[in-house]
């Protein structure tokens, strides 16, 4: 079955450090993948998406992730964070022709000042 | 980037009444929407697909005739929550697609509480 796997469910990172959350999925085909950031009770925006080419993509504050097939994975890195960094992460996968995406079960990012 | 609008952002119904959501794509045409479900600290739940034009296809579990979904133009889609009760109170969230652009874009979220 096609899934999406976010093995952190909350990490606390200082205000200055590096960050990579983790994601993995299962899928027979070739995925769209896709990383969105959700503040409290706001909706989701996309940070980055990967859908083919270059596998290091390049998002927005400051953020990337790096497809890696062979490990299935797809982790978010940002080499500083910020303290308004902190909020739910969610790493999100489709395959061309799909309808509908699937969702991790998200990180929750806390920054420490 | 393109802009989809969800509102209300918050509502406070009365249990055993009905409350609508919009969602409303600003920019583009919204051939595919997608209502999702989010309980507190948890991941998104694809409660329905819709499409413009046709009725809405459900996720399994989700009751159509709770979650009455009408897509009936290319910038707008409704969820009607019929006979609210308290364990409706949820976050909705809606989100859009255009054509066969694999990417979606998300309303702010509809803040429902039931009393």
């Amino acid at each position: 079955a096609q899934s999406v796997t976010q093995p952190d469910i909350h990490i606390t990172v200082s205000e200055g450090a590096s960050l990579e959350l983790r994601c993995n999925y299962s899928y027979g085909a070739t995925p769209y993948l896709f990383w969105y950031v959700q503040s409290p009770g706001q909706g989701l925006q996309l940070l980055l998406k990967y859908f083919s080419g270059d596998t290091l993509v390049q998002g927005i504050k400051g953020f990337e992730a790096e497809f890696k097939r062979s490990q299935s994975s797809f982790n978010l890195r940002k080499p500083s964070v910020h303290w308004s960094d902190a909020a739910e992460y969610f790493c999100a996968v489709t395959i061309q022709g799909a309808q509908k995406l699937v969702f991790g079960q998200g990180t929750r990012l806390t920054i420490n000042p | 980037g393109a802009v989809v609008s969800q509102h209300p952002s918050r509502v406070i119904c009365k249990s055993g009444t009905s409350v609508k959501i919009e969602c409303r794509s600003l920019d583009f045409q919204a051939t595919t929407m997608f209502w999702y479900r989010q309980f507190p600290k948890k991941s998104l739940m694809l409660m329905a697909t819709s499409n413009e034009g046709s009725k809405a296809t459900y996720e399994q579990g989700v009751e159509k005739d709770k979650f009455l979904i009408n897509h009936a133009s290319l910038t707008l889609s409704t969820l009607t929550v019929t006979s609210a009760h308290p364990e409706d109170s949820s976050f909705y969230i809606c989100s859009a697609r255009q054509g066969a652009s694999t990417e979606a874009f998300f309303g702010q979220g509809t803040r429902l509480t039931v009393v």
